[in-house]
């Protein structure tokens, strides 16, 4: 069964703050992702890996970053944080390539407060 | 703009009768599609997909129909029960693993 972990459920930051999400994953996964899902604008891509310090930029990158020093791995930062990024973020991994094994396994959220 | 389009944000449907979901895509280089659903608080599970050389996928009381000349899919459930009460969000894959979501339906089934 696989599973996805994050660090955290619930945050709260203040403005200017640095912040990490960390994400963690046990199927020896390739890809990992990490989403942001805000009401009426569904999950947007900010980041993925298809490998260890590997990263692409998703549809909205600007304003994070992203670490992956480890296959199982992968962090999401935020370096100075601002209020619009209140926000629930969601990290996702999945097999690679083959697309009827397109199926991303999402952990539980971090819900995201910046004050 | 939105490649993945959930035009209805919100469902209700009594228990036991059929729930209909759509979704409309834009991008003729989608060439798998899948449904997502969603629990509060919870992380997307995967539903069940589809590939774009197919038109129907059956699992249990969940298909999904596709549509590739209109660019449309639709997720139907049936019966519905309460437990299927969540957000279900559509998700398209064009190019080397991008996944496109839409911005999700959330359906309540009444009991």
């Amino acid at each position: 069964d696989v599973k996805v972990t994050q660090s955290s459920r619930y945050l709260v930051k203040r403005t200017g703050e640095k912040v990490f999400l960390e994400c963690v994953q046990d199927m020896d996964h390739e890809n990992m992702f990490w989403y942001r899902q805000d009401p009426g604008l569904g999950l947007r891509l900010i980041y993925f890996s298809y490998d260890v310090k590997m990263k692409e930029k998703g549809d909205i990158p600007e304003g994070y970053s992203v670490s992956r020093e480890k296959k199982e791995r992968f962090s999401l930062i935020l370096e100075s944080a601002s209020t619009n990024q209140t926000s629930m973020y969601l990290c996702a991994s999945s097999f690679p390539s083959q697309r009827d094994q397109e199926t991303q396994y999402f952990g539980p959220g971090t819900r995201l407060l910046v004050l | 703009d939105q490649q993945v389009k959930q035009n209805s944000p919100s469902l209700s449907v009594q228990e036991g009768r059929i729930s209909i979901l759509n979704c409309d895509y834009t991008n003729s280089m989608f060439d798998y599609f899948l449904w997502y659903k969603k629990y509060p608080a919870e992380g997307p599970t995967f539903l069940i997909s589809i590939s774009s050389i197919k038109d129907k996928n059956e699992d249990g009381r969940f298909t999904v129909f596709l549509n590739k000349s209109a660019k449309h899919l639709s997720l139907h459930i049936v019966p519905s029960q309460p437990g299927d009460s969540a957000v279900y969000f559509c998700a398209a894959v064009g190019g080397y693993q991008k996944v496109t979501f839409g911005i999700g339906t959330k359906l309540q089934v009444i009991p």
